[in-house]
């Protein structure tokens, strides 16, 4: 399974763009990439899934370089319920065995 | 469409008692899991299920077992409680393995 890194923190105001880097340096060739935010008191929900280059949908963009050993969650233009956990996960597309690391948590300040 | 539901939503159990968690889902998802998450810690599996009637360890299933009987239904029980399982436990489900729906879990505290 894929090692992942992100950040433990990051604070941001509301109206700004929010980028999170994750690391997955051991990333494998069927590997992808996936992105969830959990809110206190609540399970984690699904944003967005991709493979290489870039997916947007209507909550987010996720931008995956050639090399795939990273990816940044980008969260356009952010409000205070974006305050939340955010988590990067690589597996393959029907992985069971989903690795939540610590998550990134996302302070957004008015 | 209810999603993922859990009973209960929260729970005290004393040392040694034993008690099944429950997980429902009415989104015909084939694959169920059962997750704990610990304060400050992103969520570990415990065990997953890809069919009625199947069920798999996960990366801590110590002193937790599973039962499947049913496609919507997936139960976590603890036979013998420990304060190491206090924990926060959710449950999902997925068509295939894919985007995994989670329920709003249940507080366990084992005194």
């Amino acid at each position: 399974l894929a090692k992942t890194t992100q950040p433990i923190s990051m604070d941001s105001y509301e109206g700004q763009e929010v980028n999170i880097t994750c690391s997955h340096n051991n990333i494998a060739t069927n590997d992808y990439i996936t992105w969830y935010q959990q809110f206190p008191s609540q399970g984690p929900r699904f944003i967005i899934q991709g493979y290489k280059t870039k997916v947007t949908n209507e909550v987010a963009s996720l931008f995956i370089p050639a090399d795939r050993k990273s990816s940044t969650l980008s969260l356009p233009r952010v409000s205070l319920s974006d305050t939340a956990v955010y988590y990067c996960l690589v597996g393959r597309r029907n992985n069971n065995d989903m690795r939540f690391g610590a998550g990134t948590r996302l302070t957004v300040k008015p | 469409n209810a999603g993922v539901t859990q009973t209960p939503k929260f729970r005290v159990l004393k040392t040694g008692q034993s008690m099944t968690l429950l997980c429902a889902q009415d989104m015909n998802h084939e694959y169920m899991y059962w997750y704990r998450q610990d304060p400050g810690m992103g969520l570990r599996l415990i065990h997953y299920s890809v069919g009625e009637g199947t069920t798999a360890k996960g990366e801590v299933p110590d002193g937790y077992n599973v039962s499947r009987l049913k496609k919507q239904n997936f139960l976590l029980g603890l036979e013998s409680a420990a304060p190491s399982q206090t924990s926060v436990y959710f449950c999902a489900s997925s068509r295939g393995g894919d985007t995994q729906y989670f329920g709003p879990g249940t507080r366990l505290t084992v005194l």
